[in-house]
């Protein structure tokens, strides 16, 4: 059984970083993507990008260019989402999701508990 | 990349069936076959209850449907449960190699 288990909440100043880990167990880390999106308070999903460990490549929403990076180590199978410049809109619970191949494409099929992170002066 | 765009909410009562519009664009939902639904009760992480626009994962009940037409998908729940009240959300992988979710529908079950 697959288990993504994310870090622990995080409080921020605008303008400073923040990082958020995920760390997988169950299944074979390597061989599957991961993928980070938020949900801001009472609003709805938002893909920030993914990381495929095997590969080390990542891609990002146009969003989130140049604000976010996603890294992984495939030593500890523990995925990292780190986002910078923070301001108040990106208060938010940011999941990590294993991205599975089912059918034709790749899915989201499971998910971490979620990090809030909230930012505030 | 615009968000896909889901009713805000749509109700029905015990029994009934419900359907659940996603629309999107020719970069998108009607680019790929590559469709899916998920399920989000409150303060919980979302599931996948729908992929490939109409299948299901192993475990999930049948129920559930989906479909496409053109540029936009609809996710159908027949006989509807107390248990389906929910946040529901659709999300399409796009020509730009990345994916996209639709707003959320709120499903109230009367």
């Amino acid at each position: 059984q697959v288990q993504l288990v994310q870090s622990g909440a995080e409080v921020k100043k605008p303008g400073s970083s923040v990082k958020v880990s995920c760390k997988a167990s169950g299944g074979t880390f390597s061989s599957y993507a991961i993928s980070w999106v938020r949900q801001a308070p009472g609003q709805g999903l938002e893909w920030m990008g993914r990381i495929v460990p095997i590969l080390g490549t990542a891609n990002y929403a146009q969003k989130f260019q140049g604000r976010v990076t996603i890294t992984a180590d495939k030593s500890t199978s523990t995925t990292y989402m780190e986002l910078s410049s923070l301001r108040s809109e990106d208060t938010a619970v940011y999941y990590c999701a294993r991205m599975f191949k089912l059918g034709g494409w790749y899915y989201f099929d499971y998910w971490g508990q979620g990090t809030l992170v909230t930012v505030s002066s | 990349q615009s968000a896909l765009t889901q009713p805000a909410s749509v109700s029905g009562s015990p029994g009934q069936s419900i359907t659940i519009s996603c629309t999107g664009t020719s970069s998108d939902v009607g680019y790929y076959n590559y469709v899916s639904w998920y399920q989000q009760h409150p303060g919980k992480a979302p599931k996948l209850m729908i992929y490939d626009v109409s299948n299901r994962p192993s475990g999930v009940s049948n129920r559930f449907s989906g479909s496409k037409s053109g540029n936009t998908a609809s996710l159908t729940i027949s006989g509807l449960q107390a248990e389906d009240e929910a946040d529901y959300y659709c999300s399409s992988y796009t020509s730009s190699s990345t994916w996209v979710f639709g707003g959320g529908t709120k499903l109230t079950v009367l």
